[in-house]
């Protein structure tokens, strides 16, 4: 178990609303990632971090922004959300401390944007 | 970018039964994943191996880089093996700095 938490697990929010979702580790892991996952797309990274304060793109960030003030907590927002966002949302760490080591994933959260 | 194909795309065993599942690759790769997700969405992470072969329990993969493929067998089904198997992979430096992931295999086992 990599001790890894997301909340909320289940939002339904409005078009333009800002939403946040945050990943929560508790085992010290130094590269943490953002994935969605939508039918006939797969999972596909949104953003990382690989340390606080420090955080990348990945291949599918427009509309999306993160922040990572501690070890523990990655947080992903949407500023203003779209119906195109609509989606599973994963967090995942590397366990071994390698970037793209052998990843392990939270549980997901589910959001629905109307 | 690297393409990654799994195959077969659905498949029903009975319970007790052996699988194969099969991950190509288009390019050279510095790692590979395979993944289960279950029927209530969780994904776990089944084997890293980017090359040789590895066991753990009824679940082993075997991964010849050279020729640009991976194998996940389950021996012995059980219905708790239901679900999406992803293989995920590295390509290596120049290819793209991320896990690009397969459309998986749907793997329903019956009773």
């Amino acid at each position: 178990d990599a001790g890894i938490t997301q909340s909320p697990r289940h939002k339904v929010t409005e078009t333009g609303t800002p939403v946040t979702l945050r990943c929560h580790q508790t085992e010290n892991h130094r590269y943490m990632y953002w994935y969605r996952q939508d039918p006939g797309h797969g999972l596909r990274l949104i953003h990382y971090s690989y340390g606080v304060k420090d955080t990348d793109k990945g291949e599918v960030s427009d509309g999306y922004s993160v922040s990572r003030s501690k070890t523990e907590d990655f947080l992903l927002t949407l500023e203003s959300a779209t119906s195109s966002q609509t989606s599973v949302y994963f967090c995942a760490i590397s366990e071994s401390g390698t970037w793209l080591a052998e990843q392990f994933f939270g549980p997901g959260t589910r959001l629905t944007v109307l | 970018g690297i393409q990654v194909e799994q195959s077969p795309p659905d498949l029903i065993l009975q319970e007790g039964a052996n699988s194969t599942l099969r991950c190509n690759f288009s390019d050279s790769v510095n790692n590979l994943q395979w993944f289960h997700q279950n029927p209530w969405g969780q994904l776990i992470n089944l084997f890293y191996i980017p090359s040789g072969t590895k066991q753990n329990g009824r679940l082993s993969a075997t991964t010849v880089a050279t020729e640009r493929y991976s194998l996940l067998y389950i021996s012995s089904s059980q219905t708790t093996d239901s679900g999406v198997y992803f293989c995920a992979v590295e390509p290596q430096p120049g290819g793209g700095n991320k896990l690009t992931f397969g459309t998986g295999t749907q793997l329903k086992v019956e009773l």
